[in-house]
């Protein structure tokens, strides 16, 4: 398995303000992955943080309201930009971590999530 | 259509009981996987159990069991010998891999579980 760690944990945000989530993992990692739970809903992807080029973003998603950074193996941020109360959720990340040296596709593990509130 | 089905919102089951979480999935893909994941008021993400769609044997971790019936898209969750702690939401999700590549998961709605003593 793999560790990770996000921050912050909450926040509450002004409306027209951005948030930048950083997201952190024990060991390298391929795939990174953002999701949004919107309250007493489920989870959707939101894109696939890939080292090295750019996000893949899901329909319904775009890259100036959802820009994420993926500079290394271990590391990703999500920054919601120009927040309004219809992004108050909670958004996780999640990880595809390494086994035997490759990519293992059936684990996948989420961290334990940054609730965001915007007023 | 829904990718992912989860037609029980809600169920209350007696501790001790054993419990079937309904999940039905809708893809085309020949290679795909099917997770359960855990959600307790909490609200971190528990992993639970994979299928793979080649995988012949139902896949099983302690008292979490998957019924994997792939004739009818069917990837029901069981958990025997419920307990307390059980009482969480419950997700059933798919990833299905497109393009070559590794893609994020589809989740159902959930089954919001309650276990009584």
């Amino acid at each position: 398995s793999a560790v990770i760690s996000q921050k912050p944990s909450r926040d509450i945000c002004q409306r027209g303000t951005s948030l930048t989530i950083q997201c952190q993992v024990d060991s390298q990692v391929t795939m990174m992955f953002w999701y949004r739970q919107q309250p007493g809903q489920s989870l959707t992807l939101i894109a696939t943080a890939n080292q090295g080029s750019e996000a893949t973003y899901e329909s319904g998603f775009v890259i100036d309201k959802f820009p994420i950074s993926r500079p290394n193996l271990t590391f990703s941020t999500l920054t919601v930009s120009n927040m309004s109360p219809e992004d108050s959720s909670i958004y996780l990340c999640s990880v595809e971590p390494w086994t035997s040296g490759r990519s293992s596709y059936n684990e996948q593990f989420f961290g334990p999530g940054t609730r965001l509130t915007v007023l | 259509a829904q990718k992912i089905t989860q037609t029980q919102p809600g169920m209350f089951v007696q501790e001790k009981e054993a419990v079937t979480l309904d999940c039905t999935y809708d893809t085309s893909d020949q290679s795909y996987g099917l997770f359960w994941y855990k959600q307790p008021s909490s609200g971190e993400m528990i992993f639970l159990i994979y299928q793979g769609s080649y995988d012949e044997q139902n896949a099983t971790e302690g008292r979490y069991s998957l019924n994997f019936q792939k004739a009818r898209k069917s990837a029901n969750l069981v958990i025997s010998a419920s307990q307390l702690g059980d009482s969480a939401m419950y997700f059933c999700a798919m990833r299905e891999r497109t393009g070559g590549g590794a893609d994020g998961l589809t989740f159902g709605k959930g089954t919001h579980l309650i276990i009584q003593p």
